[in-house]
């Protein structure tokens, strides 16, 4: 099966100001799909990218897919404290399951 | 929309019961389901999938005979962890899967915590 690797696995981010965090396949992916778990809680969908080159904003969070479809940027601006929390990323396999990352533990620093 | 509750939120009981945990979906129907469960600070491990009036396919490693999944209709399905032990406290979380968006959405969590 793919496998889904995230780097960093930590950061620790000052608030103010911006972080990304990276997500690699080691097969060509046909969608990928990033979660964001707050501490306690469970994933919620963010976003999911399709096309190769693939670049999606939200608001502070831009998402972009690689040209080969194997990685994956998720980029914050002005972080701030709500932006505490795990995120993963996920490869969508041809039988509908994800096979997600290990997920970036963002803390931010007041 | 695509709102998912699981019941219970937390759980704890004595090492040999049965705990069953339930996952529905209240605003929608979905044919596919999902299991996963999560260890502290560890990323989702996919348990099982699950299509409705079908019996679940498990990932390796995990015994379909002591994690039982009933999926009887479109907006419920269980997991009934069955002689539990303390190796088996986790966090197990259940995802609907939403084909026209490829996307799952995921139910709150049961805290499981056997003794």
């Amino acid at each position: 099966g793919q496998q889904v690797m995230q780097i960093p696995q930590y950061q620790h981010v000052q608030e103010g100001e911006d972080f990304t965090t990276y997500c690699n396949s080691s097969t060509t992916l046909s969608n990928i799909q990033w979660y964001k778990q707050r501490p306690g809680g469970h994933p919620v969908f963010l976003i999911q990218l399709v096309k190769s080159g693939e670049v999606k904003k939200q608001k502070r969070l831009t998402f972009q897919f690689g040209e080969a479809k194997k990685n994956s940027s998720l980029h914050i601006t002005a972080t701030q404290t709500t932006d505490v929390g795990t995120y993963f990323c996920a490869g969508l396999e041809g039988n509908n399951r994800l096979a997600f990352g290990k997920g970036n533990q963002v803390v931010v620093i007041p | 929309g695509a709102v998912v509750s699981q019941h219970p939120s937390r759980v704890i009981c004595k090492s040999g019961t049965s705990v069953k945990i339930e996952c529905r979906s209240l605003d929608f129907q979905a044919t596919t389901m999902f299991w996963y469960r999560q260890f502290p600070k560890q990323s989702l491990m996919l348990m099982a999938t699950s299509n409705e009036g079908s019996k679940a396919t498990y990932e390796q490693g995990v015994e379909k005979d002591k994690f039982l999944i009933n999926h009887a209709s479109l907006t419920l399905s269980t997991l009934t962890v069955t002689s539990a032990h303390p190796e088996d406290s986790s966090f197990y979380i259940c995802s609907y899967l939403l084909t026209d968006r490829d996307t799952q959405y995921f139910g709150p969590g049961t805290r499981l915590t056997v003794l």
